[in-house]
């Protein structure tokens, strides 16, 4: 089954630094998500990364914000840019679940909890 | 784009009863509709899937159906025990060009009572 890893699994920033996360996958895929999951609520969907393409943001996120690399089919990092304490939340990666058959994979990685002070 | 409708937002049970969460979506495109399970400070986890193709699909004790034609779907748990409490998220692929988008309901909070 499919592993994903993600780097930091949490930090503790300052307000106007930036933080890269690393997101790494034992498989190549085509699409990999990239989430926000504020404590006790859902996901929202920040962008989706294609190898050799830009990313496709969605609605209230912008590029200078959260600049997204994917060099390889294994690989993404999203940086969180300029941080505020509002972006306090967990970042997780994810791949799409209809490449696999099973239920046993692992189809988001374990996340990356920031928090900005 | 898509909007993806989770409701209730809690459900309490009792053990051995059964479950029942429903989503709405709101593009008729979407066709694929997945179901994640998380659990407290973990990653979600898939449990079971539906493409848009099929009107039901069932794995041991859990089971979704889809009805196309009034862009819902259901999950529905039985013989409920106590590890199946925790947060479940449905989602819809929302198709967008050539890239598919995968939207997430709120999420419901499901809690088996001993």
């Amino acid at each position: 089954s499919a592993v994903i890893s993600q780097k930091p699994s949490r930090d503790i920033c300052q307000r106007g630094t930036s933080l890269t996360i690393q997101c790494q996958v034992d498989s190549q895929v085509t699409m990999m998500f990239w989430y926000r999951q504020q404590p006790g609520q859902s996901l929202t969907l920040i962008a989706t990364a294609n190898q050799g393409s830009e990313a496709t943001y969605e609605s209230g996120f912008v590029i200078d914000k959260f600049p997204i690399s994917r060099p390889n089919l294994t690989f993404s990092t999203l940086t969180v840019s300029n941080m505020s304490p509002e972006d306090s939340s967990i970042y997780l990666c994810s791949v799409d679940p209809r490449r696999s058959s099973s239920y046993n994979e692992q189809f988001f990685g374990p996340g990356t909890r920031l928090t900005v002070l | 784009g898509e909007n993806v409708e989770q409701h209730p937002s809690t459900l309490s049970v009792q053990e051995g009863d059964s479950a029942v969460i429903k989503c709405t979506y709101s593009d008729s495109a979407s066709n694929y509709f997945p179901w994640y399970k998380q659990e407290l400070g973990k990653r979600p986890q898939l449990i079971i899937d539906i493409r848009s193709n099929v009107g039901e699909k069932k794995d041991q004790r859990i089971a979704v159906t889809l009805n196309k034609t009034a862009k819902h779907f259901s999950l529905h748990i039985t013989e409920t025990q106590p590890e199946d409490s925790a947060v479940y998220f449905c989602a819809a692929t929302r198709p967008v060009n050539r890239d598919d988008k995968i939207i997430f309901g709120k999420g419901t909070r499901l809690h088996i009572l001993p």
